[in-house]
């Protein structure tokens, strides 16, 4: 799976948008993008996940550029509860006969 | 949908006793289980992957005589600390395989080892 570099933290206003970063430059063709988050004392929770096309569910918005080095998270309007570690991991689907490789990701801290 | 449950949250055990905790799959059937373990401010790291009806894989520097895990069922699997310690002492957390459509994890289990 290819290597993924996040901040370690990131601060965002209440109600703002929170842009969250990951790259991934050594991306192959048939490596997926998630985003997984992980409130304190929780286990993970599936956020999103892309190839190369931009996707949006109702949590969160994924921007995959178009070298598909890097993507980008977008929380629309942050609140107090996003506050969590997100985990940007980048793999390939293998029909989950194996486990995910979590980074540091970045702890987003939102801010009342 | 894609619900994991995952008991105890929280234990709090004697060194040298075992502690099992289980993970269940509520609503689909999972024939890959995952077990991860995560220190303080740390990142989860994956101990082991639990398939339906066959032996556990072990990560490197998993104690696999310390850290049983039986997966009986399609719904169900166990971990168990043998002999805890308290360098044992860490957050346990499972997930569910979804196959293509991704995992599901557990709430996981804080364990303080005394």
């Amino acid at each position: 799976d290819a290597k993924t570099t996040q901040p370690p933290s990131m601060d965002c206003a209440e109600g703002r948008a929170a842009n969250l970063p990951c790259n991934h430059s050594t991306i192959s063709g048939n490596e997926y993008v998630y985003w997984y988050r992980q409130i304190h004392s929780q286990g993970p929770q599936y956020i999103i996940h892309g190839l190369k096309n931009n996707e949006t569910n109702e949590m969160a918005s994924l921007i995959i550029t178009e070298d598909r080095k890097s993507s980008t998270l977008i929380l629309p309007h942050a609140t107090l509860r996003d506050t969590a570690v997100y985990y940007c991991i980048v793999r390939v689907v293998r029909g989950g006969a194996d486990g995910l490789t979590f980074g540091k990701g970045t702890h987003l801290i939102i801010q009342p | 949908g894609a619900v994991v449950s995952q008991h105890p949250s929280r234990v709090i055990c004697k060194s040298g006793t075992s502690v099992k905790i289980e993970c269940r799959s509520l609503d689909f059937q999972a024939t890959t289980m995952f077990w991860y373990r995560q220190f303080p401010k740390q990142s989860l790291m994956l101990m082991a992957t639990s398939n339906e009806g066959s032996k556990a894989t072990y990560e490197q520097g998993v104690e696999k005589d310390k850290f049983l895990i039986n997966h009986a069922s399609l719904t169900l699997s166990t971990l168990t600390v043998t002999s805890a310690h308290p360098e044992d002492s860490s957050f346990y957390i499972c997930s569910a395989s979804r196959g293509d459509y991704g995992y599901t994890f557990g709430s996981g289990t804080r364990l303080t080892v005394v």
